[in-house]
């Protein structure tokens, strides 16, 4: 059973074209992130939402935006995808205060930029 | 955040115990150690968590010395399911600003 859901798996957008990559959680986990993997190298933290709070990696482009209208969906926007941004897109959760150093993922979104 | 070095990949053959060896030698207090895996083109999945001696589950074991500086993550008789990179990551989960930072990996390979 799916517990952290990222719609599309694949999505392939235009130079320029916005585009909003979507995560759903079925776990109640009040921490959720955003992470970009590209080809052979590790997941890169974009950013992450601990409850409301939106916490910025200082290194992440302003291209990338993030929304999280409620504690099961957050999303993520590219405004003006560049090709170099063409990756996979992973989401995933964890719950603060258990003790434990689990996060949950999706199976990830593939990014294609034409 | 304490950083992490682990060798870039390794060979195995089937039936072979593998141990991935973690480096980490700015490691807190109150740092845990986790390892992930991630097979192509799905997300990381938790493998094992470990604080001190070692720790035992149904898939991998962990083993870190008193010191903490170091760790590994033993994977006995692997068989080909188990090639996919292996992370190791060290930080205090119980951190309200707790992030999931993933060093380089170790690319397992399993022959038959």
């Amino acid at each position: 059973d799916a517990m952290v859901i990222q719609n599309p798996r694949y999505q392939v957008t235009q130079f320029g074209k916005p585009v909003t990559l979507s995560c759903s959680q079925t776990l109640n986990h009040n921490v959720m992130y955003w992470y970009q993997q590209k080809s052979s190298q590790a997941p890169k933290l974009l950013f992450h939402y601990y409850d409301k709070d939106f916490n910025n990696e200082a290194d992440t482009p302003d291209n990338f935006q993030s929304r999280r209208p409620n504690t099961s969906f957050c999303f993520l926007d590219i405004r003006s995808p560049g090709l170099g941004d063409a990756a996979m897109y992973l989401c995933a959760t964890s719950h603060d205060g258990t003790g434990t150093f689990e996060a949950f993922f999706g199976q990830g979104t593939r990014l294609t930029v034409v | 955040l304490a950083k992490t070095t682990q060798p870039i990949s390794m060979d195995s053959y089937e039936g072979q115990e593998v141990n991935i060896t973690c480096s980490h030698n700015n490691i807190a207090t109150n740092d845990y150690i986790t390892w992930y895996q991630q097979f192509p083109s799905q997300g990381p999945r938790f493998i094992i968590q470990g604080y001190k001696t070692k720790v035992t589950n149904e898939v991998a074991s962990l083993f870190i010395p008193a010191d903490r500086k170091s760790s590994t993550l033993s994977l006995p008789r692997v068989s080909l399911s188990d090639t996919a990179v292996y992370y190791c990551l060290v930080g205090d989960p119980s951190s309200g600003t707790y992030k999931y930072i993933f060093g380089t990996g170790t690319r397992l390979k399993v022959l038959a």
